[in-house]
């Protein structure tokens, strides 16, 4: 069974710093990964996607996350953290087979930049 | 422009009353389906549909009904039945590639007086 843990519920940082969400995951088979940003009440918004190839994927607004095979880990970056990335982050795990219905979600992560 | 529209955004329920929340997408995507999202509790699944005039139950679907009569259209009915109903409903859909790719409307809060 698949599953993914996003280490911290809240993660703070100043705005200039950089901004590091972890995400580790577990799947029997190749993993399809995902990020996802959700401002207040709003939906969900699709960051950037590891399917095949590259390990390094880059997203929208700066935001680069990393496929780690050996680590298990999907890691979301960003060099230089902006005030309008104060938003709550979700990675996403998908075993490539079937539907959206086996995607798994985190529980999902809280950014705060601070001034 | 291609995407979901949920609707209302907001909407208040007094006890007992069944509610229906609207998501209609232009996205020609097979596949819908419905979230409920609880703060600290991520999204969980309640039911979802990968063909017209067929949908399966998700994680949480009790107290929950919806209907697939058309492509576009995935219309969830929140009952009575629905112990805890406040909360964040989340609409998606997906399209064949790449699997586990989620589009998302904007939400509808619904909160029971």
């Amino acid at each position: 069974a698949q599953s993914v843990t996003q280490l911290g519920s809240h993660v703070s940082v100043s705005e200039g710093a950089l901004v590091l969400l972890r995400c580790n995951y577990s799947s029997s088979v190749p993993p399809y990964l995902f990020w996802y940003v959700q401002y207040p009440n709003q939906g969900l918004q699709l960051l950037l996607k590891y399917t095949t190839g590259a390990t390094l994927v880059k997203g929208i607004n700066g935001f680069e996350a990393e496929f780690k095979k050996s680590e298990t880990s999907f890691h979301l970056t960003k060099p230089s953290a902006h005030m309008s990335d104060a938003a709550e982050y979700f990675c996403a795990v998908s075993d490539g087979e079937g539907g959206g219905f086996k995607t798994i979600f985190g529980a999902g992560t809280r950014l705060f930049v601070k001034a | 422009d291609g995407g979901i529209t949920q609707s209302p955004k907001y909407l208040f329920r007094k006890e007992g009353q069944n509610v229906t929340l609207s998501c209609e997408q232009n996205l020609n995507h097979d596949a819908m389906y419905w979230y409920r999202q609880d703060p600290g509790q991520g999204l969980r699944l309640i039911y979802y549909s990968q063909i017209v005039n067929d949908f399966q139950k998700g994680d949480i679907a009790e107290g929950y009904s919806v209907s697939r009569e058309k492509k576009e259209s995935f219309p969830l009915t929140v009952t009575s039945a629905q112990k805890n109903p406040t909360a964040f409903y989340l609409c998606a859909s997906s399209p064949a590639w790449p699997p586990g790719e989620l589009f998302f409307g904007e939400g509808s809060r619904l909160t029971v007086l």
